[in-house]
């Protein structure tokens, strides 16, 4: 699980202010996956993205959220003007392929606190 | 809809007993896989065991177990000789039908886990 990498843990931001979330994958795992776990709630699919293509989006928040998965360096979650209601623990997940049985392991969340 | 559901918000068990975290799920398809993730009050989320559909034998990992009762929609997890450390919120979750262009995972709403001395 340690292999799932996340930064910053924390991230205090006021309203208006931009949010970046960073995830790199395990070692050798291509596919990555973003989910927001809102106070005293399960997990919420955002966003499932391959190098350089996003997958699914069937999660993510029309505005101001959007995320990328360059072909070098870490996938970041980009959250624009943030509000009180986008305080939560974003978990980045990551598998090295679709094929059943696969295990999806998650970081340690970046907590986000929008004041 | 896929759906899962976790009807035990918390749960109390004494050291070196088994408890059993109830998990539901609701599916039409016949073919996906369900998961137990354990968050403990640090915030990570430890992956414990997994379940595939199709698989013959209910699925072990040390001391955690999935009692897998596939025409009732259950998987629960069962934690034998529970320690302090298990105290943790439990999620169950349950990946779509395999091939499918995602395996983006639904989860229940956890259920609280505290381990008595």
């Amino acid at each position: 699980n340690a292999g799932v990498m996340q930064n910053p843990r924390h991230l205090v931001r006021r309203r208006g202010q931009e949010a970046r979330l960073r995830c790199s994958p395990m070692k050798g795992h291509s596919h990555v996956y973003w989910y927001r776990q809102l106070p005293e709630e399960g997990l919420k699919f955002m966003v499932y993205l391959q190098k350089e293509n996003i997958i699914d989006e069937s999660g993510m928040p029309k505005e101001r959220f959007s995320a990328e998965f360059p072909k070098e360096g870490p996938s970041i979650l980009r959250i624009q003007q943030v509000v009180r209601g986008d305080s939560a623990a974003y978990f980045c997940a990551s598998q090295s392929s679709t094929l059943p049985g696969n295990t999806i392991y998650f970081g340690e969340g970046s907590w986000l606190t929008v004041v | 809809a896929q759906k899962i559901t976790q009807t035990q918000p918390g749960m109390f068990v004494q050291e070196k007993e088994a408890v059993t975290l109830d998990c539901t799920y609701d599916t039409s398809d016949p073919s996906y896989g369900l998961f137990w993730y354990k968050q403990p009050s640090s915030g990570e989320m430890i992956f414990l065991i997994y379940q595939g559909s199709y698989d013959q034998q209910n699925a072990t990992e040390g001391r955690y177990s999935l009692n897998f009762q596939k025409a009732r929609k259950s998987a629960n997890l069962v934690i034998s000789a529970s320690q302090l450390g298990d105290s943790a919120m439990y999620f169950c979750a349950m990946r779509p039908p395999y091939g499918g262009a995602t395996n983006k995972l639904i989860f229940g709403t956890g259920t609280l886990l505290a381990v008595q001395p």
